[in-house]
C-alpha cells in the first residue's frame, strides 16, 4: 500500500482567514514532504521533514508554516495568504530520510483558493 | 545549475500509434531518476524509478529506460486513458540542491480514440 492522503480535498478561505491542511501516511516512511502546484507547471518544493525535524525549507513565506506532529502526520497552517496562493499543495512521502534516493509517494492533493 | 528538460511540451497520438517522451537531464551526480503520470487537478502518481545507465523498467504499454544523459518513456499502442502528463524527475547529489527533486515542466500526452 502506497497510500497518501490529504484533506480537506477544496478549500476556500478568505485573506484574513486561519486554515490548516492535513496530510497523512501509514507505511511508515520517514520523510515528508509539502509541495505547491500552479496550473500547467510542475511541483515546487516547499518543506521537508526528515525524522520529524524539519530538514528543507525553500524560503516560504512565513505564512505558510509546517507542523509534524508525528512520523504518520504532517500538517501546513495558512494565514493571512494572497490570492497569488492559490494552487495544488500536494503532500508527499518517501521511506527514509531526505538523504535517501527513495521514491516519493504524492497524495491526491488539496486545492486551494484564496479570495 | 541542475536542469531537466522534458520534450515534447504536448503529444497528440491516435489509439494504437506508438511514440516516445524525452527527458534529458543536467545533474552534478545522479541519484534517481523517476518518472510520473499526472491527471488534472490530482496529485502525481508514480511510474518508475530508474538508477544507472542502461536499466529498463516495464508497466503494462508503458517502458522506461535511462542513458547518462537522457530517458525515455516509450508508449506502445497507447489508449485514450493514457492521456495525462507525464513527469520526469531527478535527485539531486550536491550542494545545495541535496536531497531535492528536480522535475522537468512535463509532456502533455493525448490519445485520440
Amino acid at each position: 500500500d502506497t497510500e497518501v492522503t490529504q484533506t480537506p480535498k477544496h478549500l476556500v478561505m478568505g485573506m484574513t482567514n486561519k486554515k490548516s491542511l492535513k496530510c497523512e501516511q501509514h507505511m511508515g516512511h520517514r520523510a515528508m514532504y509539502w509541495y505547491k502546484q500552479k496550473a500547467k507547471k510542475p511541483p515546487e518544493l516547499m518543506f521537508v521533514y526528515s525524522y520529524e525535524k524539519l530538514s528543507i525549507n525553500e524560503s516560504v513565506p512565513s505564512r505558510f508554516s509546517p507542523e509534524c506532529p508525528n512520523s504518520s502526520l504532517l500538517n501546513l497552517h495558512l494565514h493571512a495568504l494572497q490570492p497569488e496562493d492559490s494552487a495544488l499543495y500536494l503532500c508527499a512521502s518517501s521511506q527514509s530520510g531526505v538523504s535517501s534516493t527513495d521514491t516519493q509517494y504524492f497524495g491526491p492533493g488539496t486545492r486551494l483558493t484564496v479570495l | 545549475e541542475d536542469q531537466v528538460t522534458q520534450s515534447p511540451e504536448a503529444l497528440r497520438l491516435q489509439e494504437g500509434e506508438s511514440s516516445s517522451l524525452n527527458c534529458s537531464y543536467t545533474v552534478s551526480g545522479l541519484r534517481g531518476l523517476f518518472w510520473y503520470r499526472q491527471d488534472p487537478g490530482k496529485g502525481p502518481e508514480f511510474l518508475f524509478t530508474l538508477y544507472s545507465a542502461g536499466e529498463e523498467k516495464e508497466k503494462e504499454r508503458l517502458k522506461a529506460t535511462l542513458t547518462k544523459k537522457e530517458s525515455f518513456l516509450h508508449i506502445t499502442a497507447p489508449k485514450p486513458e493514457d492521456s495525462a502528463t507525464y513527469l520526469c524527475a531527478v535527485y539531486n547529489a550536491g550542494g545545495t540542491s541535496y536531497g531535492k527533486l528536480t522535475f522537468g515542466q512535463g509532456t502533455i500526452l493525448t490519445v485520440h480514440p
